[in-house]
């Protein structure tokens, strides 16, 4: 089967940098993506991870290491709005299905 | 461009009535997803389509039946509710190829009483 782990909750402040983190188990994995939900709102895309290494866009960058099943969501300059609930996901298995991660909720502090 | 479209956005079922749930895109996109989304959880996968035609059972798939009806078509249907259902469903879909990104509708609150 598939699964995805990630802490469950993440505090920092606001400017500051914060990492999270999702280890994965999955077989005929395609690549991680990352997602952001805002409260009462639906999931939105951020980032996708092919291939090892760290993918930069703007603020939120996002890291992936294949042989270690790992990889992370980096996000700089928090700011207020950047508080949401951060999943990972994973296409995989023999069917290809998008499976998501236990989701990790950052509060970002003034 | 909808998107992805879902309805209804909030429901009331008592224990043991039935219900459907409706989704739609129209980004021509081949696979399509139902989830479930409890507090202080994930997206637990209920029901996938990679085509039309086809259906997979996903992660929690027991309660509820599913339908493709064409391609921009996936409904999820509840034949008889419990209060165990009681969750947030997202409907979403991605295009062909390995990238990921899924687009998601707005949600239907269900609560079962």
């Amino acid at each position: 089967g598939q699964s995805l782990e990630q802490p469950s909750e993440v505090t920092a402040v606001e400017g500051a940098i914060v990492q999270i983190n999702c280890t994965y188990q999955t077989s005929g994995f395609y690549g991680l993506s990352w997602y952001q939900q805002h409260d009462g709102g639906a999931p939105t895309f951020l980032s996708y991870n092919a291939l090892d290494g760290l993918e930069e866009t703007g603020r939120f960058s996002s890291f992936l290491s294949r042989s270690d099943s790992y990889g992370y969501l980096l996000l700089q300059e928090l700011q207020m709005k950047d508080s949401a609930s951060y999943f990972c996901a994973a296409r995989g298995g023999a069917t290809n299905k998008l499976i998501f991660g236990t989701g990790t909720l950052l509060a970002v502090q003034p | 461009n909808a998107g992805v479209t879902q309805t209804p956005k909030f429901q009331v079922l008592k224990t043991g009535q039935s219900m459907t749930l409706q989704c739609a895109q129209d980004m021509n996109h081949n696979s399509m997803y139902w989830y479930r989304q409890d507090p202080g959880m994930g997206l637990r996968l209920i029901y996938y389509s990679a085509s039309e035609g086809t259906t997979d059972k996903g992660e929690v798939p027991n309660g509820y039946n599913v339908s493709r009806l064409n391609k921009r078509e996936f409904s999820l249907r509840l034949e008889s509710a419990a209060p165990s259902q009681t969750s947030v469903y997202f409907c979403a879909s991605t295009r062909p190829g390995a990238n990921t990104e899924a687009f998601f509708g707005q949600g239907t609150r269900l609560t079962v009483v």
